[in-house]
């Protein structure tokens, strides 16, 4: 267990449909990123948060958006979904932008 | 030209070989370089951390940067079937702040270690 937990683990959905997954980071651990992981793409950086706020965004859809609460969890929602939007997505955390980041599990999104 | 190159293999070695993975980058502007290691339908996993050129080793682990040429490897030594899973280098920049545009991976090499 690498401290950083997501639901769900799987996902299955309908084109159009909206979905939100979330994500605990590592106690301690102040910033949140989000990732996406596919085939043909390999993992590609969508958006940062460090306590609370938007540090950084990576290609992002503007379908696709995110927030970080107070307790530090994070959600990322996705909305008006494509097939092409099938991926794994990754949620990691690290204590300061310039450590190495601790990934969780990753949801499994599957768009029919 | 992409950021960063990474042969995707598949490499297969036998078991006790000595395996070298590679990337090549293309923006000095990468000041921290790591390597994770992912098993097939698990999130990557830190091996190792370094931010200047020269050797770092840990175990049976030792990554090699060289910010002149733009090339860092990770070699591992004594490998093990258990050491089969991809690879991915990752770079994060020094400027802006801190890595403020996120990690930049590599495509990931899928190393099988043959007993």
């Amino acid at each position: 267990d690498s401290g950083v937990t997501q639901t769900p683990k799987h996902l299955i959905t309908a084109t159009g449909q909206r979905v939100t997954l979330r994500c605990s980071p590592r106690s301690g651990d102040l910033s949140v990123y989000w990732y996406q992981q596919s085939l043909d793409q390999g993992l590609q950086f969508l958006i940062q948060y460090y306590n609370g706020e938007e540090r950084a965004k990576g290609n992002i859809l503007e379908r696709f958006s995110a927030q970080q609460f107070p307790d530090l969890h994070s959600e990322l929602n996705l909305s008006s979904l494509e097939l092409g939007d099938s991926a794994l997505y990754f949620c990691a955390s690290s204590v300061s932008v310039n450590y190495g980041y601790t990934f969780g599990s990753g949801t499994r999104l599957t768009v029919v | 030209q992409k950021e960063v190159e990474q042969d995707p293999g598949p490499l297969s070695v036998p078991e006790g070989a000595i395996v070298s993975l590679n990337c090549t980058y293309s923006n000095s502007a990468f000041q921290y370089f790591m390597w994770y290691r992912q098993y097939s339908r698990k999130g990557p996993e830190l091996l190792m951390y370094t931010y200047s050129s020269g050797n770092k080793e840990d175990g049976r682990f030792t990554a090699q940067v060289d910010k002149s040429s733009k090339y860092i490897s990770l070699f591992i030594r004594d490998s093990q079937p258990s050491d089969s899973a991809t690879y991915l280098c990752a770079l994060l920049r020094g400027d802006s702040g801190g890595g403020a545009d996120g990690l930049t991976f590599g495509k990931g090499t899928h190393l099988i270690i043959q007993p």
